[in-house]
């Protein structure tokens, strides 16, 4: 299947600081990408659609200038954590449709631990 | 509102067949999926259903009846790897996919 590459895994960073998260398709171009939150034992929950050249779409309840989606090309998405607190601490999951496979199913990238402390 | 149910949880035992449902009321149908997910590790693909019927892959089927709203994921001749989360997830008129919670498959030896 297509490969969704993310970076970092894990990341811990101060409260107030801000931290970068990339989302590239490795093999396969993705005019829209996908950024998901999770908590323990929970589902997954989208926070944004990110779209190629334009600015992204967010999820209600979701603050857009705390969560800076940037997609700049058809590989790379990324997703900033503005002035981290640790309610931010979370399991962010990003995830592209490979639209010229069969069934244009999403392939998740690895997912990032982030721990605000 | 879009609704998706999954038992949160269930128990079997290595070498045995275990059924996880999955029903959902949604705004519209373009398919559904089944994704397996391992505690701290993102979602993996397993099956994909537009049509009525059953899917089989491997030791993994997956059935879907429109008409009820209702999927179930089949695993045969289970293994201590196959303990994870598995995700039933619709695809709605708008083709966002909406998630169920997840039901949590702990294995037995």
């Amino acid at each position: 299947g297509a490969v969704v590459s993310q970076h970092p895994s894990r990341v811990i960073c101060k409260s107030g600081t801000s931290v970068k998260i990339e989302c590239r398709s490795l093999d396969f171009q993705a005019t829209t990408m996908f950024w998901y939150r999770q908590f323990p034992k929970q589902s997954l929950m989208l926070m944004a659609t990110s779209n190629e050249g334009s600015k992204a779409t967010y999820e209600q309840g979701v603050e857009k200038d705390k969560f800076l989606i940037n997609h700049a090309s058809l590989t790379l998405s990324t997703l900033t954590v503005t002035s981290a607190h640790p309610e931010d601490s979370s399991f962010y999951i990003c995830s592209a449709r490979d639209l010229g496979g069969d069934f244009a199913e999403a392939f998740f990238g690895q997912g990032t631990r982030l721990t605000v402390v | 509102g879009q609704n998706i149910d999954q038992p949160t949880e269930m128990t079997a035992t290595e070498g045995a067949i275990v059924q996880i449902n999955c029903t959902y009321q949604t705004s519209g149908f373009n398919g559904l999926f089944w994704y397996q997910q391992h505690a701290g590790e993102a979602p993996t693909f397993l099956s994909y259903n537009v049509l009525d019927g059953l899917e089989e892959k491997g030791r993994f089927s997956s059935f879907l009846s429109r008409s009820k709203g209702y999927s179930y994921l089949l695993l045969k001749e289970l293994q201590m790897k196959d303990s994870a989360s598995y995700l039933c997830a619709v695809k709605d008129s708008n083709y966002q996919l909406i998630w169920g919670a997840g039901t949590k498959l702990i294995i037995k030896p």
